[in-house]
C-alpha cells in the first residue's frame, strides 16, 4: 500500500536558519505529492505540491522537489521566520490505484525561535 | 481561508451518544472527503463523496456514516461514541475529486468524556 515518512520532530530553529524536512514515499503508481502546513488551532493549508518527476514545487520560500529515483520530496526554506512555526505534514495522492484520497505522514513540528 | 466551512468548531458529548458534524464545500467543488486526525494514528481517510454518490472508503467504523446532498454539503455522523472517538475531524474538497488538489477547512475538535 501507499506510505509516507516524515523525518521526527520536533524541530527547534533560530530565526534565518535553513530549514530541511525529510519526506520519502511508497506508492504503487504515479502519484502526486503535497506538503500541506497547519499553524496552531488552524486547519490544513496546502503549501506546496508537484504532479511529476523532477517537478519543484515552491511557495513561501518553501521549495520541494520531486525525487522519483529516491522517492522523495523533501521540504527546503533558506531561511526561516519565527512565523512559520507550524506542523508540516507530507502527503501523496495516488490516483493511479482508482481512488483519489490523501496517505499523510505523520506530521513534523517546526518552532523557530527569535 | 480556503472556502471550506465546517461546523461546529468544538463539539463536547459524553460516551454512548451520537453528533453530526457539517461541511460546505468550496463553490464549485463537486466532492467532499473526510479526514480524521487522532494523536495515536494521524491523519487519516474516512470517506469520499463525489456529487451526491459515496465514491470511496477508508478506515470508517461502522458506527460511523456520512452523506452528501443535492446543495453538495455534507454531513458526518458519528454515533454510539467512545473515548477514543475524540480528533479533530477535516472536511476537504475538490473540483472533480479526481486526483486534483484537495482544500481543507478548518475542523471540528470533537471531545468525548
Amino acid at each position: 500500500g501507499n506510505s509516507v515518512t516524515q523525518m521526527e520532530g520536533p524541530v527547534t530553529l533560530s530565526e534565518e536558519a535553513f530549514l530541511t524536512i525529510n519526506c520519502t514515499y511508497t506508492a504503487t503508481g504515479y502519484p502526486s505529492l503535497f506538503w500541506y502546513v497547519q499553524y496552531p488551532g488552524e486547519g490544513l493549508q496546502l503549501l506546496l505540491k508537484a504532479t511529476k518527476a523532477d517537478d519543484k514545487g515552491s511557495n513561501k520560500g518553501f521549495e520541494a522537489t520531486y525525487r522519483k529515483e529516491t522517492t522523495s520530496f523533501h521540504l527546503e526554506k533558506g531561511s526561516v521566520q519565527v512565523s512559520d512555526s507550524a506542523v508540516y505534514f507530507c502527503a501523496l495522492l495516488d490516483s493511479g490505484a482508482g481512488s483519489y484520497q490523501l496517505t499523510f505522514g505523520k506530521g513534523t513540528k517546526l518552532s523557530v525561535i527569535p | 481561508d480556503s472556502g471550506v466551512t465546517q461546523t461546529p468548531k468544538h463539539l463536547i458529548t459524553a460516551t454512548g451518544q451520537r453528533v453530526t458534524l457539517r461541511c460546505s464545500p468550496r463553490s464549485g467543488d463537486l466532492s467532499v472527503y473526510w479526514y480524521q486526525q487522532s494523536l495515536d494514528q494521524g491523519l487519516q481517510f474516512l470517506i469520499q463523496y463525489y456529487n451526491g454518490e459515496e465514491r470511496a472508503k477508508g478506515n470508517i467504523l461502522e458506527r460511523f456514516s456520512a452523506q452528501q446532498f443535492p446543495d453538495l454539503h455534507s454531513e458526518l455522523n458519528l454515533s454510539s461514541l467512545e473515548l477514543g472517538d475524540s480528533a479533530l475531524y477535516f472536511c476537504a474538497s475538490s473540483v472533480e475529486g479526481a486526483g486534483e488538489t484537495q482544500y481543507f477547512g478548518p475542523g471540528t475538535r470533537l471531545l468525548v468524556l
